[in-house]
């Protein structure tokens, strides 16, 4: 089945600065990589997400990157605020289990003042 | 337009007792996704459900969990004869069409300890 690792798993930047979180999948079928982001004790909240017929999408200072061949997909948060402090989680939906999401581990984004 | 709706948000139980965890899927939504996060770790899939069927159950232990959506009515997960390892938080997610690349919204989560 479909394995969807994350990298790293904490990460701590100054305010300002960019932070990039990284995901690999093993599922060449997959066609979804949606991104959540989770406050301590709140729900996973959908912040972007990628398709695979796309290679890079963007909103405001938040933008994805899919390489398919590499299997590899990217996060990245620029201008880093302290409200962005949170755990992050990549998914990979499988193509042949269309709703089943799978998650990565998560990252720990701390962002110092 | 009320969101996915799970109550309770907090449930302690006894080992050996059963936890009954009840999920309201969005308005207009009919796909109902459980999930499993233990402390520190990521959310894995356990269960996926429509009206009064149960699509894909593999990421379910096959003894002690069963869940639920009938056709009145929240889905519900039911655990029996919990034990300390049951402590967790349990998210419920839903959708409208269950189709791939379909966004899935999360509840607040029930956080479950076993004592």
């Amino acid at each position: 089945g479909e394995n969807v690792e994350q990298h790293p798993s904490t990460l701590s930047v100054q305010e300002g600065d960019s932070a990039v979180i990284k995901c690999t999948y093993s599922d060449s079928a997959s066609n979804y990589f949606p991104w959540y982001k989770q406050e301590l004790g709140k729900r996973p909240q959908l912040i972007i997400d990628i398709r695979s017929n796309v290679g890079e999408k963007k909103d405001q200072r938040i933008a994805v990157t899919l390489n398919k061949t590499a299997k590899h997909f990217s996060l990245h948060i620029t201008e880093t605020q302290p409200e962005d402090s949170a755990v992050y989680f990549c998914a990979a939906t499988q193509q042949s289990s269309a709703s089943k999401i799978i998650f990565g581990s998560g990252t720990r984004l701390s962002i110092r003042p | 337009n009320a969101g996915v709706m799970q109550n309770p948000r907090h449930l302690v139980r006894r080992r050996g007792q059963e936890a009954r965890l009840r999920c309201s899927p969005m308005k207009g939504h009919s796909h109902v996704y459980w999930y499993r996060q233990l402390p520190e770790e990521g959310l894995k899939f356990m269960v996926y459900l429509q009206k009064e069927n149960i699509i894909d159950e593999s990421g379910m232990p096959k003894e002690r969990f069963s869940a639920e959506f009938p056709k009145e009515g929240p889905s519900i997960l039911r655990i029996q004869q919990v034990v300390r390892g049951d402590s967790a938080a349990y998210f419920c997610a839903s959708s409208q069409a269950g189709t791939s690349g379909e966004t899935q919204y999360f509840g607040p989560g029930t956080r479950l300890l076993v004592l």
